[in-house]
């Protein structure tokens, strides 16, 4: 079973409109974090925003923020203001427990931002 | 800082031939791991290792071997080359500790197996 699902392969959002992209995932462990990435055009992977499991408030940071509602097992990225750079692939990705360096991923959104 | 640092970007080998993806950080970190990513899908752990001398399979790790004699490197070595493995390889690094940090990348080696 997937552990990590973006169901929306592709998103387009006008500039200075804000945009969610979905994401749920799925694990048993009780101690996890969820993460978003963004991959520009130029191929690197840029960390945006981190939720912990125990984190009692959404993440925020900037633009980004991270609606986080653990009973429905969501944990969705809202950017605010949107610019033509958010223009990019975006990935949801999980870690379970604290002593792993196992990261799974989302199959990714992609975002188009448009004048 | 450097950061994460991958060597080649772009490598073009042919079926069979093996060679070695190198991947170096002066983070200190004691996590290092690498992915591959294929269109359409995120990407998925090979191999990682949780500090030198130590490292374990992820994923997807047949047809691949790694390394950890030093905190900073972390290499992954393909040991004969199959098209199945043209993909985009990533190297990540991160500290440990109670909190859950972030990943931190290296720019990619895009890798075509003819």
């Amino acid at each position: 079973a997937q552990k990590i699902t973006q169901t929306q392969p592709g998103m387009f959002v006008q500039e200075k409109e804000a945009v969610t992209l979905d994401c749920t995932y799925d694990t048993s462990d009780p101690s996890y974090g969820l993460f978003w990435y963004k991959q520009p055009s130029s191929g690197e992977m840029i960390f945006l925003i981190y939720q912990g499991s125990y984190d009692q408030q959404n993440a925020t940071e900037g633009r980004y923020s991270l609606n986080f509602q653990k009973a429905r097992k969501s944990a969705n990225l809202v950017i605010s203001a949107s610019q033509l750079g958010d223009s990019a692939m975006y990935f949801c990705a999980m870690r379970e427990g604290y002593n792993t360096d196992k990261l799974i991923f989302g199959t990714g959104t992609r975002l188009q931002v448009f004048p | 800082n450097a950061g994460v640092t991958q060597t080649p970007k772009f490598q073009v080998l042919k079926t069979g031939q093996s060679m070695t993806l190198q991947c170096a950080q002066d983070m200190n970190h004691e996590y290092m791991s690498w992915y591959r990513q294929d269109p359409g899908m995120g990407l998925r752990l090979i191999h990682y290792s949780v500090g030198a001398g130590i490292t374990d399979q992820g994923e997807v790790p047949n047809g691949y071997n790694v390394s950890r004699s030093t905190t900073e490197d972390f290499p992954l070595r393909l040991l004969s080359a199959a098209p199945s493995q043209t993909s985009v390889y990533f190297c990540a690094s991160r500290k440990t500790g109670v909190s859950l940090t972030e990943a931190f990348f290296g720019q990619g080696t895009r890798l075509t197996v003819v």
